[in-house]
């Protein structure tokens, strides 16, 4: 399978921006996910880029792209303690499979 | 968004029975379903990839006569653990890809996962 690699942990305050890095070793991929994942449960969808796109803004969301790196990030602004949860970073290519990443443990403090 | 319904969320049984997985899409038709598995603090492992109508195809180390994947319509699939042992004791999620009007979807969508816990 193709390596996806996200740091373990991040910690910020209540209303700071949370950034959270992904890298990517796949250049052929062609969407790039973010999954939240909250304790006992399964991933939810949060957003998603075309491979072609460099940015992507969904209300308190940014992702930002660079394919030259093969580095994504995700930008959650505002960051409540509601966003507390393990987030995935996902490369597919032509919808065939899905490669996660380890999955960030995002943890806000209030 | 759509939904996809996973039965049940949370099993304990004994060592050498089997037990069955259900996923359900609920109001999109799902030609292709993934299972995965997920170790604690680690992240998802594709096992299967269970297309509608067909055999599973399965990820490398992972046993089909194990882990018995069924597909047999456009909103289920189920996994059956045979003979299960406590090595077998994970949390299991499958996924959907929306189809819409006869094109795959770019979109997967994730059951709430079962833990299975074999005793």
């Amino acid at each position: 399978g193709e390596d996806v690699e996200q740091s373990l942990f991040l910690s910020v305050r209540e209303g700071d921006s949370s950034v959270i890095n992904c890298t990517y070793t796949d250049s052929s991929s062609t969407y790039l996910y973010w999954y939240k994942q909250e304790p006992g449960a399964g991933l939810q969808l949060l957003t998603y880029i075309f491979s072609n796109m460099d940015m992507k803004q969904d209300q308190r969301l940014t992702v930002l792209l660079n394919k030259k790196d093969k580095h994504l990030s995700l930008r959650i602004a505002d960051t409540q303690t509601g966003d507390s949860a393990i987030y995935f970073c996902a490369e597919s290519y032509n919808f065939n499979k899905f490669y996660f990443g380890s999955g960030t443990k995002l943890n806000v403090k209030p | 968004g759509a939904v996809v319904s996973q039965h049940p969320s949370r099993v304990i049984c004994k060592s050498g029975t089997s037990v069955k997985i259900e996923c359900r899409s609920l109001d999109f038709q799902a030609t292709t379903m993934f299972w995965y598995r997920q170790f604690p603090k680690k992240s998802l492992m594709l096992m299967a990839t269970s297309n509608e109508g067909s055999k599973a195809t399965y990820e490398q180390g992972v046993e089909k006569d194990k882990f018995l994947i069924n597909h047999a319509s456009l909103t289920l699939s189920t996994l059956t653990v045979t003979s299960a042992h406590p090595e077998d004791s994970s949390f299991y999620i499958c996924s959907a890809r929306d189809r819409q009007g006869g094109v795959s979807n770019e979109k997967l969508f994730f059951g709430s996962g079962t833990q299975l816990s074999v005793l």
